[in-house]
């Protein structure tokens, strides 16, 4: 059970560069959601989907899209990325309705935006 | 609005010296509570989770944390820390939507 998997581990790119950051879950979890960590703000929502062909924004959406055509998949696409983009970046799934059991976390994307 | 508040940012201690790690919160109403833990290079892993129920709650790794909702506290406890618990903590809460709300994060740093 392989869990929540995101790809790449690092990534680094340029000012103005688009990329998709992976995330995968094979848990069955109808919940997703995008979190990016930077140092002594936390972890802040950026999107999240509670199913299949269903997104909403979080706390700071901006920059950021998503999509969900699988229940497996969620991937976060930066369409131009800026240096305020670099953070570190994990997806987390859930059963629908059952966030307040517990969050599984990806390993995270560390993402440096030059 | 929903927030959680970790004052401590960094946290030094010897090994076998106490830990308290605060973490506060602004919900009124029902709210489910969660401390994660963050070992350097690692994804973010429960520690433990209050739901509802006996307010002492404990955690694996000797971890244990207290809801009192009078003042709207969860702090994180643990007896005798070791050098392995080294790691960042993150408080969070749930309500009735679906997704987590962070604390900043309180770095441990146990000097062996």
């Amino acid at each position: 059970n392989a869990g929540v998997t995101q790809t790449p581990k690092f990534q680094v790119l340029k000012t103005g560069q688009s990329m998709t950051l992976q995330c995968a879950q094979d848990m069955n979890h109808e919940y997703m959601s995008w979190y990016r960590q930077d140092p002594g703000m936390g972890l802040r929502l950026i999107h999240y989907s509670v199913g299949a062909g269903i997104t909403d924004q979080g706390e700071v959406p901006n920059g950021y899209n998503v999509s969900r055509s699988t229940t497996e998949d969620f991937p976060l696409r930066l369409l131009s990325a800026a240096p305020s983009q670099t953070s570190v970046y994990f997806c987390a799934s859930a059963p629908r309705g059952k966030m307040n059991t517990e969050a599984f976390f990806g390993q995270g994307t560390r993402l440096t935006v030059v | 609005a929903q927030s959680v508040s970790q004052h401590n940012h960094h946290v030094i201690l010897s090994e076998a010296a106490s830990l308290e790690l605060g973490c506060n919160y602004s919900y009124g109403g029902t709210v489910n509570l969660f401390w994660y833990v963050q070992y350097p290079g690692q994804h973010l892993q429960l520690l433990l989770k209050y739901f509802s129920g006996d307010p002492l709650v404990k955690g694996i790794k000797g971890f244990e944390a207290e809801f009192i909702k009078s003042k709207f506290s969860f702090n994180l406890r643990k007896p005798s820390v070791q050098w392995s618990d080294t790691a960042e903590y993150f408080c969070a809460s749930h309500t009735g939507a679906n997704n987590l709300f962070f604390g900043t994060g309180t770095r441990l740093t146990v000097i062996p």
